[in-house]
């Protein structure tokens, strides 16, 4: 069964601390993205990567980072927290089918509501 | 960026009703996706649809896409409350560099009352 988990379900920082959100999947899949996702803004691509080491900035990328060491791990970095980043943090992987018209299903975590203070 | 217009936001009804979510946009998708999303879980996989003017069908749930791959929609008939919860759109796009990258919509809160 395909899995994808993230580290906490809720989290609570302050203002300036360093957040690490983390993401892992077991279902070897190539892509893994992170999305936040705020009502009536739908789910915002803050990051994607599409291999080990590769990444690249999605829709709204300011005030974060990423990383992936590893094919199945995923992580989502907080450089500074700050109130307007307080979110549900959603990570999704994909697998990756070249050249061809096909449905990716993204495959999404439980996500992660962060609120900071 | 390509921007997918979800309709309506926020949908209130009874068990037994029919109802029409829609999705539109200016751009040409290579495949919609619909995802259902209850409280404290990610989105789950409804369908996906990849060809223009393709109709799919799960269970009360009609899912469409539009001739010229702009828009889609879905139409459920009969709902009941087990329907309730959050449905998302979401286009696709073809080509190499897309990487599976999906376009959400905003998505629709839909509340079927007993």
């Amino acid at each position: 069964d395909v899995k994808v988990t993230q580290s906490s379900r809720y989290l609570v920082k302050r203002t300036g601390e360093k957040v690490f959100l983390e993401c892992v999947q077991d279902m070897d899949h190539e892509n893994m993205f992170w999305y936040r996702q705020d009502p009536g803004l739908g789910l915002r691509l803050i990051y994607f990567s599409y291999d080990v080491k590769m990444k690249e900035k999605g829709d709204i990328p300011e005030g974060y980072s990423v990383s992936r060491e590893k094919k199945e791990r995923f992580s989502l970095i907080l450089e500074s927290a700050s109130t307007n980043q307080t979110s549900m943090y959603l990570c999704a992987s994909s697998l990756f089918i070249f050249g061809t018209r096909v449905k990716e299903t993204q495959y999404f975590g439980p996500g992660t509501r962060l609120l900071v203070l | 960026t390509q921007l997918l217009e979800q309709s309506p936001q926020f949908l209130s009804i009874q068990e037994g009703e029919n109802l029409t979510v829609y999705c539109n946009s200016s751009s040409v998708f290579s495949s919609l996706q619909w995802y259902r999303q209850e409280p404290g879980e990610g989105p789950v996989l409804l369908v996906t649809v990849v060809t223009g003017g393709e109709v799919k069908k799960l269970k009360r749930l009609t899912f469409q896409f539009g001739d010229a791959r702009k828009d889609s929609s879905l139409h459920i008939t009969a709902a009941q409350p087990g329907d309730t919860g959050l449905y998302l759109c979401a286009g696709g796009y073809a080509g190499g560099t897309s990487y599976g990258k999906l376009t959400f919509g905003q998505g629709t809160i839909l509340t079927v009352h007993p």
